[in-house]
């Protein structure tokens, strides 16, 4: 049971443009969501993160939109550069599950110079 | 870097035979959790080790076992290997199980043939 959807499955954008990635869940339960940037041979990084009480959060050129009636959720990368260029997963976690994630199915970047 | 080391980082093994993957926690931290990710999928949650207990457990089977040692490093042992466990296994770390952020290694991938 897919309890995170993610799309799109794959994104190109120019460089200088904003990526856009959305996210949607079912559970109601989930506190804690956030973005992982994850490069070929390495783990998942922890890129940004949000909590339902707030509606937006903003780190340099990344942003997370949130949504809590629409069950939704999103994060924007101003000025994308190549170097961006990666696969983005959001998750979620639902405070009584310990550190337990529920991740999307991904979505792959490339940023065109 | 995270400072979760992982290893091997890559194994083949044959189809029925068993499998011991390792992981070495950050400093301080004591809750690991264990993910299996598919080729161009999302991880997807195996168990959580809480000072040495297993305190959560996704949807795999009783093959897939675990320890977590008094110095928090952590084991996940699959036996009977199937062709779909072929997949880049991911250790997280992080201070608590209460705590928000995971800190993830590069991962072990396996490849059963």
């Amino acid at each position: 049971q897919q309890q995170v959807k993610q799309s799109p499955q794959s994104l190109i954008v120019q460089k200088g443009g904003i990526s856009i990635i959305n996210c949607a869940y079912e559970n109601t339960a989930f506190d804690y969501f956030p973005w992982y940037q994850q490069f070929p041979g390495k783990g998942p990084a922890l890129l940004i993160a949000i909590r339902p009480d707030v509606s937006e959060k903003k780190e340099g050129r990344f942003t997370i939109s949130f949504n809590k009636s629409a069950k939704q959720f999103s994060l924007h990368i101003m000025d994308s550069q190549p170097g961006d260029s990666a696969t983005y997963f959001c998750a979620a976690r639902e405070e009584t599950s310990g550190s337990r994630l529920t991740f999307g199915e991904g979505t792959q970047l490339t940023v065109n110079p | 870097e995270t400072g979760v080391t992982q290893s091997p980082t890559h194994l083949i093994k044959t189809r029925g035979q068993q499998v011991t993957l390792r992981c070495s926690s950050q400093s301080g931290h004591n809750t690991v959790s264990w993910y299996q990710q598919a080729l161009g999928q999302g991880p997807q949650f195996i168990f959580q080790y809480y000072r040495e207990e297993e305190n959560g457990r996704g949807n795999f089977p009783p093959r897939f076992s675990g320890l977590q040692f008094p110095n928090y490093s952590s084991e996940l042992n699959v036996n009977a290997l199937e062709l779909d466990d072929s997949a880049l296994y991911l250790c997280a770390s992080s201070p608590g199980q209460e705590y928000n952020e995971q800190f993830f290694g590069p991962g072990t991938r396996l490849t059963v043939l």
